[in-house]
């Protein structure tokens, strides 16, 4: 149980242009997701939390007009990362959390490359 | 702020040794402890949850917290290669709060 997936897992996208990534919760009900970004040999960095239904909730110094939250069902969310740029490029993981939970599962990860 | 410290590493240990991560935590009403695995361009995956003071096993792993002295440590009996990963500690300070989680230790398990 407790399965997590992303999609897609791995995206090239030219600068300037938007990109969604989607994470699903699978056998659970995800009240909470959250979004990471992870550059290489560096930590997880917290971009932002969301609750279904509501507005994401983001990190300082995260620009939420450039990073996209909506978490419109129980078992989706999605980043999209707007007018995307080669410093966007990076390893985005999401991670879910059942109500009720403090557990947190996380997706495979999406790769994005920004050229 | 809450703060969970890891040292980075790199840990090595040979193979069939006992490899040991520690974590220390700032904030003393935290609850929930979780032990992740990070392997070099994956994401997470859970490994072990604790929250009373104590061990706590799972086939090669053990977890031990003691929240007197705030930390937290994974053990991983007879280290095999398959171990060589990135180990994240992570530290729920009570409710549905989000998550803080440690920078990480690397282990090597050297064969």
């Amino acid at each position: 149980g407790a399965v997590v997936s992303q999609h897609p897992s791995w995206v090239i996208c030219k600068s300037g242009t938007s990109v969604k990534i989607e994470c699903r919760s699978l056998d659970f009900q995800a009240t909470t997701m959250f979004w990471y970004r992870q550059f290489p040999k560096q930590s997880l960095m917290l971009m932002a939390t969301s609750n279904e239904g509501s507005k994401a909730t983001y990190e300082q110094g995260v620009e939420k007009d450039k990073f996209l939250i909506n978490h419109a069902s129980l078992t989706l969310s999605t980043l999209t990362v707007t007018s995307a740029h080669p410093e966007d490029s990076s390893f985005y993981i999401c991670s879910a959390r059942a109500g009720g939970t403090d557990t947190q599962y996380f997706g495979p990860g999406t790769r994005l490359t920004v050229l | 702020q809450k703060e969970v410290e890891q040292n980075s590493g790199p840990l090595s240990v040979p193979e069939g040794a006992i490899a040991s991560l520690n974590c220390t935590y700032s904030d003393r009403v935290s609850q929930s402890f979780f032990w992740y695995r990070q392997y070099s361009g994956k994401s997470p995956e859970l490994i072990m949850s604790i929250y009373s003071n104590g061990d706590k096993e799972d086939g090669r792993f053990t977890a031990q917290l003691n929240k007197a002295s705030q930390y937290v440590s994974l053990l991983i009996r007879d280290s095999q290669p398959s171990d060589s990963a990135t180990y994240l500690c992570a530290v729920n300070s009570g409710g549905y709060q989000k998550v803080t989680f440690g920078i990480g230790t690397k282990l090597q398990v050297i064969p």
